[in-house]
């Protein structure tokens, strides 16, 4: 088993939907969650930053974590064809050795 | 600003030839990494640097050899390389606070390597 699961997709979308994106695993010291967006082609960026449990919110987008059940999410608001791309979630814990363990990453696509 | 810049976008290689890439970030980040991306994959971890240390080799073949000349610049030396290792390769940073990581990496754009 992965410590990181992460439905690969695709999931397209139409254009103004509200998309949900999820992460499980079953490391339960991970303590720090992040979530990179990747076009095609290009390197990842990073979109939300959250450590511990709880949900932060950035414009059309919010991350939630849930470290009782191992579970965190993305929301994207308002989707845009722009939001087409993969979305990466990654976590680490608190030893902090600087690696982060990947999920398989989901790509989106917003369609018109 | 928050760029990792790498150089050079794309690469072409024989088996025979001897490459660099180069990587370089001005965040002031003293923990820098290489991670190897083939497609449809998540990035997998090569080499962590902190403080220009090597902290983490992840059992990488001796074909990638990391340098880290100065606290802004990153290089892989790369050297009787096989086709399989054709890949997007990524340079992040991070910074370190009192020598733990932050585990916020930003990532530079990749180098596409082509080994024919």
């Amino acid at each position: 088993q992965k410590e990181v699961e992460q439905d690969p997709g695709p999931l397209s979308v139409p254009e103004g939907a509200i998309v949900s994106l999820n992460c499980t695993y079953s490391n339960s010291a991970f303590q720090y969650f992040m979530w990179y967006r990747q076009y095609s082609r290009k390197g990842p960026e990073l979109l939300m930053y959250t450590y511990s449990s709880g949900n932060k919110e950035d414009g059309r987008f919010t991350a939630q974590v849930d470290k009782s059940s191992k579970y965190i999410s993305l929301f994207i608001r308002d989707s845009q064809p722009s939001d087409s791309a993969t979305y990466l979630c990654a976590m680490t814990g608190s030893s902090n050795t600087g690696k982060l363990i990947f999920g398989q990453g989901t790509t989106l696509q917003v369609k018109p | 600003d928050t760029e990792v810049t790498q150089t050079p976008k794309h690469l072409v290689m024989g088996m025979t030839n001897k490459k660099s890439l180069k990587c370089e970030q001005h965040m002031g980040h003293r923990a820098m990494y290489w991670y190897k991306q083939k497609a449809k994959k998540p990035p997998e971890l090569m080499f962590v640097y902190s403080y220009e240390k090597l902290s983490i080799n992840e059992s990488v073949p001796s074909r990638f050899s990391p340098e880290c000349p100065n606290s802004s610049l990153l290089n892989l030396h790369l050297h009787a390389l096989q086709p399989e290792d054709s890949a997007l390769y990524l340079c992040a940073s991070s910074q370190l606070d009192r020598g733990l990581y932050t585990d916020t990496q930003y990532f530079g754009p990749g180098t596409r390597l082509t080994v024919l």
